[in-house]
């Protein structure tokens, strides 16, 4: 069982290139999330997902999109990255109504 | 809406010493809470957790209860190790929903 796997480790991107982070879970949960990690912020819900095909806003969407085509692989995308998306992206699993297992973490820089 | 007030720090303390980081809630209901660590350079992993009033959760020496007279879950530990140093973070769901809500988090350093 490999948990939640998320790639890259680290990304550096230019103002206004585009990229996916890469997030996928063997544990057949319902349940996939991401969130974004800024100093004295604690970590804030992007965006969620409660099964293939469903997908749905969290706190802070705003320059993000997901998609949910399987029950394993939740990516995000930063269509045009911007400075003020530099942070660091944790992906989250869990059965409905269960507790979330976080992924390791991708340290993203933009320039 | 829910949220979440914690101690933010940064604390530094010596090796042995008592720790207390403060958490109180803001929700409609009966949230359930939780303490998360976050050791250098790793993920999120949770440490502790409660369902319900009064609960006391407790893991590696750490603990904390349900208050819902003070809406507080505050986390202790007696004697703080070198290895207890990370950022910790104080959560909360609701009505069974999956969706967390954090704290800031509070950096923990603890010396020799």
């Amino acid at each position: 069982n490999a948990g939640v796997t998320q790639t890259p480790k680290f990304q550096v991107l230019k103002t206004g290139q585009s990229m996916t982070l890469q997030c996928a879970q063997d544990m057949n949960h319902e349940y996939m999330s991401w969130y974004r990690q800024d100093p004295g912020m604690g970590l804030r819900l992007i965006h969620y997902s409660v099964g293939a095909g469903i997908t749905d806003q969290g706190e802070v969407p705003n320059g993000y999109n997901v998609s949910r085509s399987t029950t394993e692989d939740f990516p995000l995308r930063l269509l045009s990255a911007a400075p003020s998306q530099t942070s660091v992206y944790f992906c989250a699993s869990s059965y409905l109504g269960g507790l979330e297992t976080f992924g390791p973490g991708t340290r993203l820089t933009v320039t | 809406g829910n949220s979440v007030t914690q101690m933010e720090g940064p604390v530094t303390l010596s090796e042995e010493a008592f720790l207390t980081i403060n958490c109180t809630y803001t929700a409609t209901g009966y949230p359930s809470l939780f303490w998360y660590v976050q050791y250098p350079g790793e993920g999120l992993q949770l440490l502790l957790k409660a369902t319900k009033a009064d609960d006391k959760g407790s893991n590696k020496g750490f603990e904390a209860t349900y208050r819902k007279e003070t809406t507080s879950f505050h986390l202790e530990k007696g004697s703080v190790q070198v290895s207890d140093s990370a950022v910790y973070f104080c959560a909360l769901t609701q009505g069974g929903s999956e969706k967390l809500v954090f704290g800031k988090g509070m950096k923990l350093t603890v010396n020799p």
